[in-house]
Parts: structure tokens; sequence; C-alpha cells
């Protein structure tokens, strides 16, 4: 089983904001990737590092930490979000990777 | 621009050996900070990180699977390779070959291959 838990699901309503967490002993010491994965489609990274967006990413996906939780926010979710999402960081030990449980996000 | 490609079987038998090939451009895997890791999605169900292999050489496994696993590179061929071995219908998955940058993220993906270990 993960080592990093997520709310299985979530819903917004088009234009809101919704969070989603994901919790961890390892987040206390490691930062959260973020994953968005559509579909039939490969991951794609929205969030890294301190609050980083890569390349391409809107600004209303933004990410925070605290504690042992690391949080994914979408501010204004449109309906292209809709989407499962996975956080992503180190093990207990910190030397592999682990991915968390998963959020579907359905924009209503 | 990165790019990454898995390539391999599609179908197993139950005790058999999977062997993928990821193979890549845009960067080179001789750097220590930088690595392909290897993910796999059984159907319906969560992304799971098997291992990494760092420019040094360095490798980091899933220690669940550790014994069944070994990666490798070859960096003349810009290439990475997965082997799985005493593969079980559990096994079955997309396997997805993903760079690591510099920074601890994954940042590109391949387009996933889909594996079925079936009798």
């Amino acid at each position: 089983s993960s080592e990093l838990t997520q709310d299985p699901a979530v819903s917004v309503a088009l234009g809101q904001t919704v969070r989603i967490t994901c919790q961890g002993d390892s987040l206390r010491m490691h930062y959260a990737s973020w994953y968005q994965q559509k579909p039939g489609q490969s991951p794609v990274l929205v969030i890294y590092g301190k609050n980083q967006r890569p390349s391409g990413i809107p600004d209303r996906f933004s990410g925070s930490d605290s504690g042992n939780t690391a949080s994914l926010t979408i501010t204004g979710a449109q309906a292209e979000d809709e989407a499962d999402y996975y956080c992503c960081s180190r093990d207990s030990s910190g030397h592999h990777h682990v991915f968390g449980t998963g959020t579907m996000v359905t924009v209503l | 621009q990165i790019t990454l490609k898995e390539s391999g079987p599609t179908l197993l038998k139950p005790t058999q050996t999977l062997t993928l090939t990821c193979t890549f451009s845009g960067f080179s895997l001789s750097t220590n900070f930088v690595g392909v890791g290897w993910v796999r999605q059984p159907p319906g169900k969560a992304l799971e990180c098997l291992g990494v292999i760092f420019g040094d050489d360095d490798k980091r496994y899933d220690p669940s699977l550790k014994g069944r696993l070994t990666i490798t590179k070859d960096t003349s061929k810009n290439q990475v390779v997965l082997t799985m071995t005493n593969m079980d219908p559990v096994d079955t998955a997309t396997y997805y070959c993903a760079h690591r940058p510099s920074f601890d993220a994954f940042d590109v993906w391949g387009h996933g291959t889909v594996i079925t270990v079936s009798s």
C-alpha cells in the first residue's frame, strides 16, 4: 500500500477552487510533485519542488506544503482540468519514489 | 526536446521474464542528478514507481520488487533497459519510462506500453 494518501475523488464547480491533499510522513522532509493524468494518456507534471510549475502549465495550478501534507490547488477550475491527480515523493527511507493513491477530479 | 519511447513484448506467460527498453533523446544519461525512471499502472489503479537509474549508475528500486527488478543503461545507445523476472498476472499494467531531471520529479513521460501476463 502507498505511503502517500489522497482522497479518492473530489468535485468542483466550473470556475471555482479545489484543493487536493496528499498525506504522508515523508512529506515532512521531501517535496511532493504532482501529476495530471487524463484517460488513456500519460501523466503530465504540473507542480514540483516549492510550488514550481513546468513551462506550459497554467498558473491556476499551485502547490503548498504543511507538515505531513502537500496540497495542489486549482483556482478557477476549467473543464479540461477534469482528470486523475497523483502526488509523488520519497518513501520513508528517502531512497525511493512513491506515488499517492490518486484523486479523481470532476468539474461540474 | 526530450522524448522517451518504451518498447518490448505485449504478452507474457506467468514465470517469464519481462525485458523493456526505453529509448530516449534530447538529454544525456551521464550526469549525476539526471535519471530515467520506470513507472507502471495496473488497469484502473494508481501509478507505481518501480525504480530509477541515474547518470552515475546509481539505482533505486522499489523495495517490494527488489530481487526481481534490474535496471541498466547503455549511454552510447541512449537506452535504459528494465528486466523483471518471474512475471505474474498481477504485473499486468501499462509500463512507462520517464525523464528525471536535476530536480526531484518526472518531467517528461513516454507514451507507455501495455504488458499483459496471462497463461
